[in-house]
């Protein structure tokens, strides 16, 4: 059972810039889509971005700007990085695993099981 | 731009059957996932594919699909089924990926 968890500073100061590590235990990140998705307290889930093992990335357009996720196969792990924060980007960060399915167009990322248990990241002074 | 609509919140009486509806045009060309959040914890996949139910989901939980409209449905609802759910799809190439707004189910 893949198992994942989310590492990094819970505390970041305005216009820096925010760095996470999930490390995957329980399995190879090899050959699969992985992901980060972040919830302000008290609000909704947004998809920040994903990446393949092979080091391909999508990101969410509304963040496409400030966001970068890499992947390191050596460690199992794969990484955040998310510049010049604000207040708004304070949140409860997850990562989670990706799952493909093989449909008539190929196989197409589609959902998120399991997710890491979240590690919060408050943005202030 | 997609977008998933659910209601703030359902009520519900222990062993009555709450239904979460999520709307979306999406929807209708892709699946929906609903996902279940306790509070303090990680969400959780409780129906793939919009009605396929995960190893180790309680049979009380049950999803279905109509046009642009996927419904996520509770038998016999318990005390620790109160929580979040949220609705989740992708568009057709998988490259984006959206939350529904989430719904409080809140057992009373």
């Amino acid at each position: 059972q893949v198992q994942l968890q989310e590492s990094g500073p819970g505390l970041v100061k305005p216009s820096e810039t925010l760095s996470l590590t999930c490390t995957v235990s329980g399995g190879s990140i090899s050959s699969y889509h992985w992901s980060w998705i972040r919830q302000p307290p008290g609000k909704g889930l947004e998809w920040i971005g994903y990446i393949f093992y092979s080091g391909s990335t999508n990101y969410n357009s509304s963040l496409k700007s400030r966001v970068t996720i890499s992947v390191d196969m050596s460690k199992n792990q794969f990484s955040l990085k998310l510049s010049s924060v604000t207040a708004a980007d304070t949140a409860i960060y997850y990562c989670a695993k990706l799952r493909a399915m093989t449909m008539p167009r190929g196989v197409i990322p589609q959902y998120f099981d399991p997710w890491g248990r979240g590690t919060l990241v408050t943005v202030t002074s | 731009s997609y977008e998933l609509t659910q209601p703030p919140s359902v009520s519900v009486s222990p062993g009555q059957t709450a239904r979460i509806t999520c709307s979306g045009d999406v929807l209708p060309n892709q699946y929906a996932y609903w996902y279940q959040q306790r509070p303090g914890q990680a969400p959780v996949l409780v129906i793939s594919k919009d009605s396929e139910r995960p190893s180790g989901i309680p049979e009380r939980f049950s999803g279905s699909s109509s046009g642009t409209t996927v419904t996520l449905t509770i038998s016999g609802v318990q005390a620790e089924d109160e929580a979040d759910y949220y609705c989740q799809s992708a568009d057709g190439s998988g490259t984006y990926f959206v939350f529904g707004t989430g719904t409080k189910v809140t057992v009373l």
